[in-house]
């Protein structure tokens, strides 16, 4: 059984351009979240779509956006990059059942410079 | 303000021994809580959860004890294995399981 995908798998932009992240869910998996690592803040939670809504969103600037495709894939883009967004992009899929909890991708390490 | 806390960044335990990871939480509206491992270049793997109906869940060698008075629950690793070494982070979510909210992880090292 597949895993959760996330491509590509190392990323380095320039500041100020925009940049694309792609997660793959787990077959069958309705729900994918995203979540931003960094040494300094731990994980934090981006948001959150389910059956292509977004259903819930932490607290990040406009600048972090997100969809949710009819087949569960989802996207996530950030633009005009700052060097603060250095960071590794997880992706995590559900059933939407808790009891369950996610299923993490290996992540995106994006480097801004 | 940190919402979820890991205080002890490390732990080291030796093979064989109880492993205990410790996680503590100020928003008492928080009614769903798990456990992730994560080891290097990987993502979180899911452990353990419990709900804030129960104080106790177990699986295996993991238990996870919620103290909801305390605003505490901790992570039992009976007997610890050096394979159980690893980031462990403690999560939590209102709502049953939306917008969890991570602690910073603590690293533990199981010596053989």
């Amino acid at each position: 059984k597949a895993g959760v995908t996330q491509t590509p798998r190392y990323l380095i932009k320039t500041r100020g351009q925009q940049v694309t992240l792609s997660c793959s869910p787990i077959s069958g998996h309705r729900s994918v979240s995203w979540y931003q690592q960094t040494p300094g803040q731990g994980l934090q939670f981006l948001f959150e779509y389910f059956s292509e809504t977004q259903r819930n969103k932490g607290n990040f600037p406009g600048r972090f956006s997100g969809r949710q495709f009819s087949n569960s894939r989802s996207e996530m883009n950030v633009s005009t990059l700052e060097l603060g967004d250095s960071a590794l992009y997880l992706c995590a899929s559900s059933l939407a059942d808790p009891n369950y909890g996610y299923t993490f991708g290996s992540g995106t390490r994006l480097t801004v410079v | 303000d940190q919402q979820v806390k890991q205080n002890s960044p490390s732990l080291s335990v030796q093979e064989g021994r109880i492993s205990i990871l410790n996680c503590d939480y100020t928003n008492s509206m928080f009614d769903y809580f798990l456990w992730y491992k994560k080891y290097p270049a990987e993502g979180p793997t899911f452990l353990i959860s419990i709900s804030s109906i129960k104080d106790k869940n177990e699986d295996g060698r993991f238990t996870v004890f919620l103290n909801k008075s305390a605003k505490h629950l901790s992570l039992h690793i009976v007997p610890s294995q050096p394979g159980d070494s690893a980031v462990y982070f403690c999560a939590a979510s209102v709502n049953y399981g939306q917008n969890f909210v991570f602690g910073p992880g603590t690293r533990l090292s199981v010596l053989p």
